[in-house]
Formats: structure tokens, sequence, C-alpha cells
């Protein structure tokens, strides 16, 4: 079975400062898709990024990438100059053809 | 632009008692759509998920059941609920074949008391 595991439960960052969030997945097929979800306070989750397991380039969208090393099956997030509002839970998920495979989150703080 | 509507957004429920949530999509048709719970400080966990009307996966045995009377709306009930059944219930969507984010409605905060 497909697993994702997001090493650090907790990080922080000073605001305007860029900060990895890790996530590494376990699967033995080549074509799949990665996510990135948000969970601000409100508790409702918004998708950040994905990625397309057949690309080679790194997904960006704004402030935000991602480094997708197939071999070492890992998928960081990057979050460039961190605003107060990127404090959440940030989930990492794995899909194939079954529903989404979610990691146990991260918990970001930004500090002003 | 699709939506996806959860309500109520807030419950408070004795055990034993029923439950009925309800999830609606707008703007598409024919959604995959899915229930998950999150326990408080924990990631997410698939309950159920449809990909038509009258088909419903079940992903983890409980006394929590799902029903898709109509193509964009999703029903999650109980007939006696547990103290185990409190936390926050997710409803998503996704538009099917070949594209495979799911979007996520506001949540549902259940306390069995």
């Amino acid at each position: 079975a497909q697993t994702v595991t997001q090493s650090q439960p907790e990080m922080s960052v000073q605001e305007a400062e860029t900060v990895t969030l890790s996530c590494t997945y376990d699967t033995s097929e080549s074509d799949y898709y990665l996510f990135w979800y948000k969970q601000p306070p409100s508790r409702q989750m918004i998708l950040v990024i994905r990625q397309e397991a057949y690309k080679q380039q790194n997904a960006t969208e704004n402030r935000f990438s991602v480094n997708f090393q197939k071999a070492a099956k890992s998928f960081s997030l990057k979050i460039s100059d961190s605003q107060l509002g990127d404090a959440a839970m940030y989930f990492c998920a794995y899909i194939l053809v079954a529903p989404l495979v979610f990691g146990k989150g991260t918990r970001l703080s930004v500090i002003a | 632009s699709q939506t996806i509507h959860q309500w109520p957004a807030t419950l408070v429920q004795p055990v034993g008692s029923p439950l009925s949530l309800e999830c609606t999509v707008e703007g598409t048709s024919n959604p995959n759509l899915y229930w998950y719970r999150q326990a408080a400080g924990r990631g997410l966990q698939l309950l159920f998920y449809s990909v038509g009307i009258g088909q419903i996966s079940s992903e983890v045995p409980q006394n929590l059941s799902a029903s898709r009377p109509q193509d964009r709306q999703f029903i999650l009930s109980s007939k006696k609920l547990l103290l185990s059944d409190s936390g926050f219930y997710l409803c998503a969507w996704s538009a099917g074949q070949g594209s495979y984010e799911q979007y996520f409605g506001p949540g549902t905060r259940l306390t069995v008391t």
C-alpha cells in the first residue's frame, strides 16, 4: 500500500523568509500525482500545488514551489517570502487511481 | 465555477442519536465525491467515496453510512452516534477520470456528548 510520510510535525519561519516542508512517499508505480494542501485555522483544505510524476519540471504557483525527486520518492514544498497568512497545517498527498493518501501533516508557524 | 457546500457547520449530538450531514456540489456534473474524517490533531481518514449515483465504496468499517441520492449530493449518516464519532468531517469532490485533485468543502465539526 502507498504511504506518505511527513517527518516534520512542526516548523516555524520568520516572516519574509523561506521555508521547506519535507514529504516522502512509497510506491511501486511510475505514473501518479502528488499534491500539497493547506489547512488554515478555518480548517478548510485548500489545494496549494500539484505535480504529475511524468513531468520532470518542478511545479510552481507564485511563492510556492516543489522539489520533486522521483527516484528518491521525495516531494518537498518551498514557501518563499513567507507571510503571516501562510501559517497553517500543510498536508502532502499522493494519488494513483485510488482516493488520495495523505501524510499526517506539518504545522507551520510564521513569526512576525 | 464549481463550489461545494456542507451543512451544518457545527453540530452537537448526544450519544445514540442519529446523524445526517449533507454535501452538495455546484457547477459540475458526475463528480467523484468523498467523505473524510479528521480527529483533533490528526490527518485525514477517508470514510467513503462515490463515483456515481448509488455507487458507494466504504474504506473503514464503522457505524456510519453514506448515500448519493442525486448526482451532486452526498450524505453521511448514522443511526446511533458513538463518542468516537466526534471529529471534523470534510466532503470533497474531484472531476473524475483524468483529473485527480480533490476540492474540499468547509467541513462540519461534530461533537458527540
